[in-house]
């Protein structure tokens, strides 16, 4: 099994309709994010979580929400899609190490979102 | 804050020939690089990472990416491309005083012709 996983892996919604993208990782870390790649903009945080308590903004978090159900899973509703948020979505996941065993990010394999 | 620029969002190279794409950086404090590549459908996986240990730094598939302090670079190298090398690269640095959160540059789509 995939140390991340998201679901769905596609999906196709209308306008205005509610939609939740899920994130389930087994790596064991606290850190969890939710970020939107659309083509020359490269990756956009929306939201993260460095425990199941403590959630922030990203810097485009506007017309999302989240939810951080347990350390290893958290979600990404979208309240009433519209067609912007058309695009491929990935959750990934790191713990706290500092330093040169520093690891980045482990990304699920994304979830691609078509409103129409 | 930190910022990656990337230079070029596509990058076309012939089959064997040199590979570079090119990522700059701003950091306040002595950065974490990363470079991640991404294969179509599919996510973003690490290519290689610099953590203030040795400034050449060699990853999976031949790649390897050189830290240059004076010139606030970390450009992806590859001697010779390969058919499989077709894919989006992203580089990004990691934000100590912020927790380590990864911001990233826009991508450049490599492209390899036969």
């Amino acid at each position: 099994d995939a140390d991340v996983t998201q679901t769905p892996r596609n999906r196709i919604t209308k306008t205005g309709k509610r939609i939740m993208l899920e994130c389930s990782q087994t790596k064991g870390h606290d850190r969890m994010y939710w970020y939107r790649q659309d083509p020359g903009l490269g990756l956009r945080l929306i939201y993260y979580s460095f425990d199941v308590k403590d959630i922030n903004k990203g810097e485009i978090s506007d017309g999302y929400s989240v939810s951080r159900q347990a350390q290893a899973k958290f979600s990404l509703s979208l309240e009433s899609a519209i067609p912007n948020q058309t695009a491929l979505y990935f959750c990934a996941t790191s713990d706290q190490t500092t330093g040169p065993n520093n690891y980045g990010y482990t990304f699920g394999s994304g979830t691609r979102l078509t409103v129409v | 804050a930190q910022s990656v620029t990337q230079l070029g969002s596509h990058v076309s190279v012939s089959e064997g020939a040199l590979v570079l794409l090119r990522c700059n950086y701003s950091s306040s404090v002595p950065p974490y690089l990363f470079w991640y590549v991404q294969y179509p459908n599919q996510g973003l996986q690490l290519l290689l990472k610099y953590t203030s240990a040795a400034t050449l730094v060699k990853g999976i598939n031949g790649f390897e990416a050189e830290f240059k302090k004076s010139e606030t670079s970390f450009h992806l190298t590859k001697p010779s491309a390969h058919m499989s090398d077709a894919a989006e690269y992203f580089c990004a640095v990691s934000d100590q005083g912020a927790g380590n959160m990864l911001t990233f540059g826009g991508g450049t789509r490599l492209m390899v012709k036969p």
